[in-house]
């Protein structure tokens, strides 16, 4: 089945540009999804589609997606974006299944 | 609004069975599938499995296969997802979504259920 690759934490400090990188084989020829997930919390959806964002959510949260790489970029980080982030496909290979990569934590200095 | 309502805290001894609700309201139940996702202390999101609330068609992760069945009850507007021979490394949280567009299996998720914590324990 098709396997997402997330690094396990980034750091950055406030007002700073995070970047959370999602790796897989050729994924820019899938659509990646991106959720936000903080502790005792459901997942909350933050990017649909490689770039599109859901109404309410920050225009700070933008994704893009080429090649192997998906990458969901945080600008002008807040405290408050301090969370687990995921990506996820469908992979039309298996189906009706959705994959997840194993999530980044995101810690704000 | 979409409201995704889950069934509560559940506790198990190993080899037994669990099945956990996920009772949907604000739209047409029959429109959208629902997927359940799991998540165990401290881990990552993994897929469990989806049903399709409009004839009942389900897919699961082949990890899954064998132990779980999804299933629905269209008058109540409720999803069930029932996991057997349970072991310790079934201790998570489980999650139910609605898929974001009618008809469709794939894509992403808006909305979620508040989660069901299932502990496997001796």
């Amino acid at each position: 089945s098709f396997v997402l690759t997330q690094p396990p934490s980034v750091s950055v400090a406030p007002g700073q540009t995070a970047r959370i990188a999602c790796g897989g084989n050729k994924i820019g020829s899938k659509s990646v999804h991106w959720y936000q997930q903080k502790p005792g919390q459901a997942p909350i959806l933050v990017v649909h589609d490689d770039s599109d964002r859901p109404s309410g959510i920050p225009e700070r949260f933008s994704g893009s997606n080429s090649g192997n790489t998906a990458t969901l970029t945080i600008s002008r980080v807040e405290v408050g974006d301090e969370a687990d982030y995921y990506c996820q496909v469908w992979d039309s290979d298996n189906d009706l299944n959705w994959v997840f990569g194993g999530g980044t934590k995101l810690t704000v200095l | 609004q979409v409201l995704l309502v889950q069934s509560g805290a559940e506790v198990r001894k190993p080899g037994a069975s669990v099945k956990v609700s996920c009772k949907a309201s604000g739209y047409t139940f029959s429109d959208y599938y629902i997927h359940w996702v799991r998540q165990a202390p401290g881990q990552g999101l993994e897929w469990v499995g989806i049903i399709n609330p409009n004839g009942g068609r389900t897919g699961n992760a082949r990890r899954f296969q064998g132990r779980v069945t999804m299933t629905r009850d269209t008058s109540t507007s409720t999803v069930y997802m029932e996991l057997s021979s349970l072991t310790s490394q079934d201790t998570a949280v489980y999650y139910c979504a609605r898929s974001h567009k009618p008809g469709y299996s794939s894509g992403w998720s808006t909305y979620w259920g508040q989660g069901t914590l299932v502990a496997v324990s001796s």
